[in-house]
């Protein structure tokens, strides 16, 4: 079946460090990607997407880019703020309207000053 | 973007009393909406899946006559935990679901349950 794997945090890095979460997935066919946030005493907001093959999400500066070839869905920006601190969750959705989202674990992110 | 609201944002009740958590899309009309529940430090689990009208559908392993789901309208889904106990106690999360051709869905803020 559909599967999200991402790596384990915590993960924790120095104000305007660069940040990569890897996220992989097993999948049949061509699943949507996202990757959602989840703030401290919040519910998860979306935070990027791509729903094809070399697509590439992004917004407040995090990118993540759909490779098909090595099933991945990597999370990366250039240069993290405090205020990024939050667990972040990759997912996939298959393409039928009664597809389900799978997630990954979380992985929790802590920026420090 | 679209929004939804879950009441109560935290409950804390006694051992064998109901709960009920409300879920509204506050501007859109949802095909479907989503229980799932969030453990410390893990992921959502879906608990079940419910269209407007009709019976909610769950997953492996969830107690339906534990977690009552009514889907009264397009814009509106209850859970009821019934007869709670503390290890019920978790973080309650719905989600709407916009439109037929759009996956997307979006996320309640949750709501967090205590059972003492």
């Amino acid at each position: 079946g559909n599967s999200v794997t991402q790596m384990e945090g915590p993960v924790t890095l120095s104000e305007e460090a660069f940040l990569t979460i890897n996220c992989t997935y097993t999948a049949t066919g061509y699943p949507s990607l996202f990757w959602y946030v989840q703030y401290p005493g919040e519910g998860l907001q979306l935070l990027l997407k791509a729903t094809k093959a070399d697509d590439k999400g992004s917004n407040k500066g995090f990118e993540a880019t759909y490779r098909k070839e090595t099933t991945s869905f990597h999370l990366e920006k250039g240069s993290v703020q405090v205020s990024d601190s939050a667990v972040y969750f990759c997912a996939l959705s298959g393409l039928n309207r009664d597809d389900k989202i799978i997630f990954g674990k979380g992985t929790r992110l802590h920026i420090l000053p | 973007g679209a929004v939804v609201s879950q009441h109560p944002s935290w409950v804390i009740c006694k051992s064998g009393t109901s709960v009920k958590i409300e879920c509204r899309s506050l501007d859109f009309q949802a095909t479907t909406m989503f229980w799932y529940r969030q453990f410390p430090k893990q992921s959502l689990m879906l608990m079940a899946t419910s269209n407007e009208g009709s019976k909610a559908t769950y997953e492996q392993g969830v107690e339906k006559d534990k977690f009552l789901i009514n889907h009264a309208s397009l814009t509106l889904s209850t859970l009821t935990v019934t007869s709670a106990h503390p290890e019920d106690s978790s973080f309650y999360i719905c989600s709407a679901r916009l439109g037929l051709a759009i996956r997307w869905q979006y996320f309640g803020p949750g709501t967090r349950l205590t059972v003492l």
